[in-house]
């Protein structure tokens, strides 16, 4: 079993549609979740990070972590064509050790 | 400024042959990786440095060998090329030592490899 699990999608939404993209994972010891966004032949570009369980915000993106369920998500409201990417979820064990990458969703948002 | 780049980008070479893929960064980073992202998109480690010194080494075929000659650079040489090592190859960085940096890695640009 892979430690980190993602949907590969793809996933198809019209433009203005709130997307959920999910992963889960099998290792408790994770306390650092990652979001990241990889545009068609660019390298991955970190979205959001949170810490341990709860929700945080940042514009149309809200990332939620529930450690007890051992799942974590990222929502995109008001979706825009320009959102069309993969969204990789990583996570951490702690500072300065090795990145667990989820195997990305692939978003494409219809205008 | 480029913060991280990699030097080819693109690369087609034949089954058996030797080719090297070079990634330096600007960012003051002490912490470098490679990274193989498969067709289904799937982002592998392969190495971690950390201040010239290899922290992690996957499980990697020894086909593989990364060199760091400073800080800033980890280079990756690839002997007796394969089809399966097909892929897009990314470099990033880190600064693992300072908690609000750590999350963050940065990543080059990607070096498409094509072995025929």
């Amino acid at each position: 079993q892979k430690e980190v699990e993602q949907d590969p999608g793809p996933l198809s939404v019209p433009e203005g549609a709130i997307v959920s993209l999910n992963c889960t994972y099998s290792n408790s010891a994770f306390q650092y979740f990652m979001w990241y966004r990889q545009y068609s032949r660019k390298g991955p570009e970190l979205l959001m990070y949170t810490y341990s369980s709860g929700n945080k915000e940042d514009g149309r993106f809200t990332a939620q972590v529930d450690k007890s369920s051992k799942y974590i998500s990222l929502f995109i409201r008001d979706s825009q064509p320009s959102d069309s990417a993969t969204y990789l979820c990583a996570m951490l064990k702690g500072v300065g050790n090795q990145f667990y990458f989820g195997t990305g969703t692939s978003l494409t948002v219809i205008p | 400024d480029t913060a991280v780049s990699q030097t080819p980008k693109y690369l087609v070479t034949q089954m058996g042959n030797d080719k090297s893929i070079k990634c330096e960064q600007n960012l003051g980073h002490d912490t470098m990786y490679w990274y193989k992202q498969d067709s289904k998109k799937f982002l592998k480690i392969m190495f971690s440095y950390n201040n010239k010194e290899l922290i992690i080494n996957e499980t990697v075929p020894n086909r593989f060998s990364p060199k760091s000659p400073d800080k800033a650079h980890l280079n990756l040489h690839i002997n007796s090329l394969e089809l399966g090592d097909s892929a897009v190859y990314f470099c990033a960085s880190s600064q693992a030592g300072r908690l609000a940096d750590s999350y963050e890695q940065y990543f080059g640009p990607g070096t498409r490899l094509t072995v025929t």
